[in-house]
């Protein structure tokens, strides 16, 4: 089936420590984004890339980064820089261009312990 | 910076009333607005979007209605079923960059 996969579902990470968020698309969307969801603030978006080799930060990049060395996919790492990273993660895609579909996959629960 | 601000936050409609959810924006460069509906534990998904050249755009019992002078636009789900209970986001694209701009999202709970 075409679609977005984000792995794992539920993570927990230890204080200090870099997780690696998986995103993978199989719809031959050129973009992708993460964003960010918090409880009361909606989707905030961390970075996005339109293009392989090719990325922008968002509006809460930092403590964050990303690579997209593959069209499909997309990594996020949430670094021990980032001082609040509970949240739950969602990946998506789109066609490139203004006013295209953004698709969602199904997200990331990441709690720190 | 939040560029779209959107109204309520929490909504409960009964059964076969008409659930209204508002937004509003600041940049003049948006030209594209959609609205998603998150259900618990997933992804969002789109569901009815429009562009600031219509005022109205309608499917099924879901309608945008567009205030391009009020930098305004709304979602009216007429006939509202308890299946439509779900957290529902509007958004904005501004000219030059791809990705949405998301208001904080209205819980909508529709009653039997």
């Amino acid at each position: 089936d075409g679609g977005i996969t984000q792995s794992p579902k539920y993570l927990f990470r230890k204080e200090g420590q870099n997780v690696t968020l998986s995103c993978e698309q199989n719809l031959n969307h050129d973009a992708m984004y993460w964003y960010r969801q918090d409880p009361g603030q909606g989707l905030r978006l961390i970075y996005y890339s339109q293009i392989v080799n090719d990325f922008q930060k968002g509006d809460i990049a930092e403590g964050y980064s990303v690579s997209r060395e593959k069209k499909e996919s997309f990594p996020l790492t949430v670094t021990s820089a980032q001082k609040n990273p509970t949240a739950f993660y969602l990946c998506a895609s789109s066609i490139t261009g203004s006013g295209n579909t953004i698709y969602f996959g199904e997200g990331s629960w990441l709690t720190v312990v | 910076q939040q560029q779209v601000k959107q109204s309520p936050q929490s909504l409960i409609v009964q059964k076969g009333g008409i659930s209204i959810i508002n937004c509003a924006y600041e940049n003049t460069a948006f030209d594209y607005f959609p609205w998603y509906q998150q259900f618990p534990g997933k992804g969002p998904a789109l569901l009815i979007a429009i562009r600031p050249d219509v005022s109205e755009k309608k499917e099924g019992r879901f309608t945008i209605s567009f205030n391009k002078s009020a930098k305004q636009f709304s979602l009216h789900i007429m006939d509202s079923q308890p299946g439509d209970s779900a957290t529902y986001f509007c958004a904005a694209t501004p000219t030059g960059r791809r990705a949405l701009t998301f208001g904080s999202g209205t819980r909508l709970q529709v009653q039997p």
